[in-house]
C-alpha cells in the first residue's frame, strides 16, 4: 500500500525555472523524507523533515511539512537538466518503515 | 565507501521458475529492507529487518516469497515459483536504523518473467 500521494504525476519545466512538487499523506509520521530517483537507477536521499519542524533547506532544495493538512512540499529552485528525474515522498510513521507515494516525474528542457 | 550492492542487475526468467537476488548491504546497517516497484509506481515494502530478525513482513506473499537474513549481514529475497505478474525491480535498501535515519539504496534487480 502507497500513503503518499504526489503532485502533479509529470512536471515539464525550463532549466533555470523553479519546480514544485507537493505530497499529501494520511497517517501521523515521525518524518517525511523525499528521494530522486533517476531512470534505471536506485533512489537517492535528498531531505528529511521532522514532524516537529515546517521547513528545512538544501542547496537548491527547500522543503516544508504541514502536518496539519498532512502535506509536504518540494521546491527545487534553479533547476538544470541533470535534475530530470522521478522524485518522491516517503513517510515514516516511528518504526523505521519508509512508506512512498507514487512519484512526480519531472523534465527539464535545456 | 561502497554503497548497498546488489546482484544480479537483470533477471529473465520463465514463469514457474524460481529466482534469487541477492543484496549486500552498507557496512555497519543494521536494518535492510527489500523493496518492490513496479513501472511508474513507487516503491512498495516486501520485509524489513533489523540485524537478522523480519521486524515487518507484513507485506510479503509468503505462499511464494522468502527471504533471509542469515548473520544480520546480506540478504537474499527469493520467489518460487515466479509469476508473470512478479515482473518489476526488487530494491534492496539500508540504514542505521533508529528515529530519523535515511534509507541507502541498492541499484535494483530488475525482473522479467516470460
Amino acid at each position: 500500500s502507497q500513503q503518499g500521494e504526489e503532485d502533479p504525476q509529470a512536471l515539464s519545466i525550463q532549466e533555470g525555472e523553479n519546480a514544485t512538487m507537493n505530497c499529501s499523506y494520511k497517517t501521523s509520521i515521525n518524518n517525511l523524507q523525499w528521494y530522486r530517483q533517476n531512470s534505471g537507477r536506485g533512489l537517492v536521499h535528498l531531505i528529511l523533515i521532522r514532524s516537529n519542524e515546517r521547513e528545512k533547506h538544501s542547496g537548491r532544495l527547500r522543503v516544508t511539512l504541514d502536518t496539519s493538512k498532512k502535506s509536504s512540499s518540494l521546491l527545487i529552485t534553479a533547476s538544470r537538466a541533470a535534475d530530470t528525474a522521478s522524485y518522491f515522498c516517503a513517510t515514516d510513521a516511528g518504526y523505521s518503515t519508509l512508506t512512498f507515494g507514487k512519484g512526480t516525474m519531472l523534465l527539464v528542457s535545456p | 565507501e561502497a554503497g548497498v550492492v546488489q546482484s544480479p542487475r537483470y533477471k529473465i526468467i520463465e514463469k514457474k521458475q524460481p529466482v534469487a537476488f541477492w543484496c549486500n548491504p552498507i557496512s555497519g546497517h543494521n536494518t535492510l529492507y527489500w523493496y518492490l516497484q513496479n513501472l511508474g509506481q513507487g516503491p512498495e515494502l516486501l520485509i524489513r529487518y533489523e540485524n537478522e530478525e523480519a521486524v515487518d513482513d507484513s507485506q510479503l506473499p509468503k505462499d511464494r516469497f522468502s527471504a533471509e537474513r542469515l548473520k544480520g549481514v546480506d540478504s537474499t529475497l527469493k520467489i518460487q515459483p515466479a509469476e508473470l505478474g512478479d515482473s518489476a525491480v526488487y530494491l534492496c535498501a539500508s540504514s542505521t536504523g533508529g528515529r530519523n535515519t535515511e534509507a541507502f539504496f541498492g541499484q535494483g534487480t530488475r525482473l522479467t518473467v516470460v
